[in-house]
């Protein structure tokens, strides 16, 4: 899989937009990206996945530039519920399907 | 909605001893997995499992691990004899067959003294 590089931390004030982005120039066709969130120690939580379109869902934007080498989320209405630390990850789809973690972006979302 | 479940929240347990982490997926999943996260730490995959026979594993996964389902409901990860460097959260995650994102449950901390 891809590897993917992530900023270590960003701030966002409540209310406002957070843009969350992600490098993964070595991103082959069959290459998905996805976005998982971690709140303080609880399990992963899925957030969104694309292929090469834009995708958006009740969660977040996903915006994948044209050559795939890069994307962002999107958090249109940050709230503090959304502190979290973000991951960014590039994989194939397969019947094994393992997610390989990154460090991250932590997110905080101040008031 | 439905969601990934596991027992017990909080294990503490002596080195050497067994410990079994159990796991309820979502009912209609297939797929299945373990990770851990040692504190501080990036979450790291174990193993993953379908149609009862483990799928891949990690280097971490050595013979100390093993995983099982012994019905139709519950997957189970067991460390034969704990060592210290076994403490971690232990995350269970399931998915479907047509969507590839994995459910998460809320993790076992374990602790070995």
């Amino acid at each position: 899989d891809a590897k993917t590089t992530q900023p270590t931390s960003m701030d966002c004030a409540e209310g406002r937009a957070a843009n969350l982005p992600c490098n993964h120039s070595t991103i082959s066709g069959n290459e998905y990206v996805y976005w998982y969130r971690q709140i303080h120690s609880q399990g992963p939580q899925y957030i969104i996945h694309g292929l090469k379109n834009n995708e958006t869902n009740e969660m977040a934007s996903l915006i994948i530039t044209e050559d795939r080498k890069s994307s962002t989320l999107i958090l249109p209405h940050a709230t503090l519920r959304d502190t979290a630390v973000y991951y960014c990850i590039v994989r194939v789809v397969s019947n094994t399907g393992k997610l390989i973690f990154g460090q991250g972006t932590t997110l905080q979302v101040k008031p | 909605e439905p969601e990934v479940t596991q027992t017990p929240s909080h294990q503490v347990t002596q080195m050497g001893q067994e410990v079994i982490l159990r796991c309820v997926p979502i009912s209609n999943h297939l797929y299945f997995y373990w990770y851990r996260q040692i504190l501080g730490q990036k979450v790291e995959f174990l193993v993953s499992f379908y149609n009862n026979e483990i799928s891949e594993k990690s280097e971490i996964f050595d013979d100390q691990f093993s995983v099982e389902r012994p019905d139709g409901s519950n997957f189970t990860l067991k460390i034969r004899s704990t060592k210290l460097e076994d403490s971690a959260m232990y995350f269970c995650a399931s998915r479907g067959q047509v969507n590839y994102e994995q459910y998460f449950g809320p993790g076992t901390r374990l602790t070995v003294t």
